[in-house]
């Protein structure tokens, strides 16, 4: 199967700092990259839906300027933590999705990279 | 707009003995995709089943399979033959094929704990 990777797998930074999560699909060609975000114990919540070379459509009530997404290329995209605080630690989730020809599974499948566990002190 | 319920928080099974995790759904569209994904406690997603809105059968994949009811707006997924490895939260998700981003809502999972 396609294989989606993160990097770092957990950071810990202090408050006001940034953070940079790299997502990268290994074996195949992602056009679209979707960024979560996960709670102890909850669901995952979408934050935003990056398109190779185009902007990051964000969902509803995620800072775009606070969560800085770019994807650059079809095997990677990036997730930058601005000014991060203690409420920003969770879990981030990056999954992947080729179209079909371009590996990924076709119409059906994301693929989850490992995820990143951030903590802000 | 899509909404995905999982009703049991919490469910306990004895090895070898089969379980049902609940899921039920809310779309207007009637072209969409339902996920099973397994989450232990390492962190990462693993797909486990997929049903497409439109297949006729209900979907297996080795001990796994999915008890479509479209009618109920229901897709349950059955777990034959419990494994102590089976341990972990369990996310039901759907997405849209229609209009709808390609975007996944999950479910609030459910937290499987196999027993010996």
């Amino acid at each position: 199967g396609a294989v989606v990777s993160q990097h770092p797998s957990w950071v810990i930074c202090k408050s006001g700092t940034s953070v940079k999560i790299e997502c990268r699909s290994l074996d195949f060609q992602a056009t679209t990259m979707f960024w979560y975000r996960q709670f102890p114990k909850q669901s995952l919540m979408l934050m935003a839906t990056s398109n190779e070379g185009s902007k990051a459509t964000y969902e509803q009530g995620v800072e775009k300027d606070k969560f800085l997404i770019n994807h650059a290329s079809l095997t990677l995209s990036t997730l930058t933590v601005t000014s991060a605080h203690p409420e920003d630690s969770s879990f981030y989730i990056c999954s992947a999705r080729g179209g079909v020809g371009r590996g990924g599974g076709g119409t059906y499948e994301q693929y989850f990279g490992p995820g990143t566990r951030l903590t802000v002190t | 707009a899509q909404k995905i319920t999982q009703t049991q928080p919490g469910m306990f099974v004895q090895e070898k003995e089969a379980v049902t995790l609940d899921c039920t759904y809310d779309t207007s569209d009637p072209s969409y995709g339902l996920f099973w994904y397994k989450q232990p406690s390492s962190g990462e997603m693993i797909f486990l089943i997929y049903q497409g809105s439109y297949d006729q059968q209900n979907a297996t994949e080795g001990r796994y399979s999915l008890n479509f009811q479209k009618a109920r707006k229901s897709a349950n997924l059955v777990i034959s033959a419990s494994q102590l490895g089976d341990s972990a939260m369990y996310f039901c998700a759907m997405r849209v094929l229609t209009g709808g981003g390609n975007k996944l809502t999950f479910g609030t999972g459910t937290q499987l704990k196999v027993e010996l």
